[in-house]
């Protein structure tokens, strides 16, 4: 079955330190792979892709990710985190034929909390 | 430009009253998405449209039903609430209908449900 997997309910860093966010991917076939964020009270915004090509995704507001095909992870990563970084981060993987629907499954959520 | 638009933002309902969700988007996207989050279950795919005209069932089908006769709106219908319906409900859309599509989502600020 194609699911996504986000190990950890919540993620807790001092601000100024690296962060990391899990994700662990099992899909036929070679992987679409995104991250959303989502602020309280709103809806998902898009952060970054990897559709092929280089491992390292960079995104908006800073956030880069790494692809492992070996290890079947898309963690999300910040050098430097900022308490305006607290929110709830998705992970998703794309399935189907983009000509079909191209639906996104998602992982359950991993709150950051970003203290200064 | 609005982007996606949801309405109602909050509606309480009881046990078997109906009623409706819509979804406007104006970026002329072919895809349109009906999702439910959930407390640790992430977002959950209720069913999604690929154009005009075109409805699918996703992973929680049950209990919903979608028309999308014009192709910047998407309904989503609930005919007998039940407890179990009690979600936030977010309206997404994306570009598609060819093969490099990646499926990148534009989301709505979400409609809170209660049933009672």
């Amino acid at each position: 079955a194609q699911s996504v997997a986000q190990p950890e309910d919540q993620v807790n860093v001092a601000e100024g330190n690296p962060l990391t966010v899990k994700c662990t991917y099992s899909v036929s076939g070679n992987p679409y792979l995104f991250w959303y964020v989502q602020y309280p009270n709103r809806g998902l915004q898009f952060l970054l892709k990897y559709i092929t090509g280089d491992n390292l995704v960079k995104g908006s507001y800073g956030f880069e990710a790494e692809f492992n095909k070996s290890q079947t992870s898309f963690h999300l990563k910040k050098p430097s985190a900022l308490v305006s970084d607290s929110a709830l981060y998705f992970c998703a993987v794309r399935v189907g034929r983009g000509n079909q629907g191209g639906k996104l499954i998602f992982g359950q959520g991993t709150e950051l909390s970003v203290k200064p | 430009n609005a982007g996606v638009t949801q309405t109602p933002k909050f509606r309480v309902l009881k046990t078997g009253q109906s009623m409706t969700l819509l979804c406007a988007q104006d970026m002329n996207h072919e895809y349109m998405y009906w999702y439910r989050q959930d407390p640790g279950m992430g977002l959950r795919l209720i069913h999604y449209s690929v154009g005009e005209g075109t409805t699918a069932k996703g992973e929680v089908p049950d209990g919903y039903n979608v028309s999308r006769l014009k192709k910047q709106n998407f309904l989503l219908g609930l005919e007998s609430a039940a407890p179990s319906q009690t979600s936030v409900y977010f309206c997404a859309s994306s570009y598609g209908g060819h093969r490099e599509y990646t499926g990148e989502l534009f989301f709505g600020e979400g409609s809170r449900l209660t049933v009672l």
